[in-house]
């Protein structure tokens, strides 16, 4: 599986904009991306995904570069309610035969003080 | 949309006893569930994929006589942690992907916390 690398920590203020970074250089051409976060004994929560477009939705925005080699979960207000383990997983549709499982890497975790 | 339950929450149970988790799509049909396990501190760990009607395919490592899955209907998984023991503790999570989305996101269950004295 396509690994990806992402800081272990970050700290955002609420109410200001965060950006999660994710490099993933190893991606190939049918690998999607995908963020899932984990909030403090709960299981997790899909965010958003992508291929090659960048892609907004309620939760968030992903910012894809053009190489694909990296991605960003941009969180345009964090409040209190974000702080979680962001978690950005590849995952290929195509090669395996089991609708798509996914990797788990260790993920970022992130506080947000208020 | 896209609701899956788990059950139980948590369970205490002594060593050596059987242990049966469910997992239900509440409001979705799911081809496919998957089991995780994830021990403190740590990230989530697969353990198996489970597709409806036909046996599962477990990770390597993961003991298949250990943790036996059924998924016997398009809305129900469940993990029976054979024999448990101390080392076994964990929590389990299970999560569904939709029969009609072949690139859709899994919808996870909000686990199972398993104490095993």
């Amino acid at each position: 599986d396509a690994k990806t690398t992402q800081p272990n920590s970050m700290e955002s203020n609420e109410e200001e904009p965060v950006h999660l970074p994710c490099n993933h250089s190893t991606i190939s051409g049918t690998d999607y991306i995908h963020w899932y976060r984990q909030l403090p004994s709960q299981g997790p929560e899909y965010v958003i995904h992508g291929l090659t477009s960048n892609v907004n939705n309620r939760m968030a925005s992903l910012a894809i570069a053009e190489d694909r080699k990296s991605s960003t979960l941009i969180l345009h207000r964090a409040t209190l309610r974000d702080a979680a383990v962001y978690y950005c997983i590849l995952r290929d549709n195509f090669r395996d035969n089991q609708g798509g499982k996914l990797i788990f890497g260790q993920g970022t975790e992130l506080s947000v003080k208020p | 949309g896209a609701v899956v339950s788990q059950h139980p929450s948590w369970v205490i149970c002594k060593s050596g006893t059987s242990v049966k988790i469910e997992c239900r799509s509440l409001d979705f049909q799911a081809t496919t569930m998957f089991w995780y396990r994830q021990f403190p501190k740590q990230s989530l760990m697969l353990m198996a994929t489970s597709n409806e009607g036909s046996k599962a395919t477990y990770e390597q490592g993961v003991e298949k006589d250990k943790f036996l899955i059924n998924h016997a209907s398009l809305t129900l998984s469940t993990l029976t942690v054979t024999s448990a023991h101390p080392e076994d503790s964990s929590f389990y999570i299970c999560s569904a992907i939709a029969r009609e989305g072949y690139n859709q996101p899994q919808h996870f269950g909000d686990g199972t916390r398993l104490s095993i004295l």
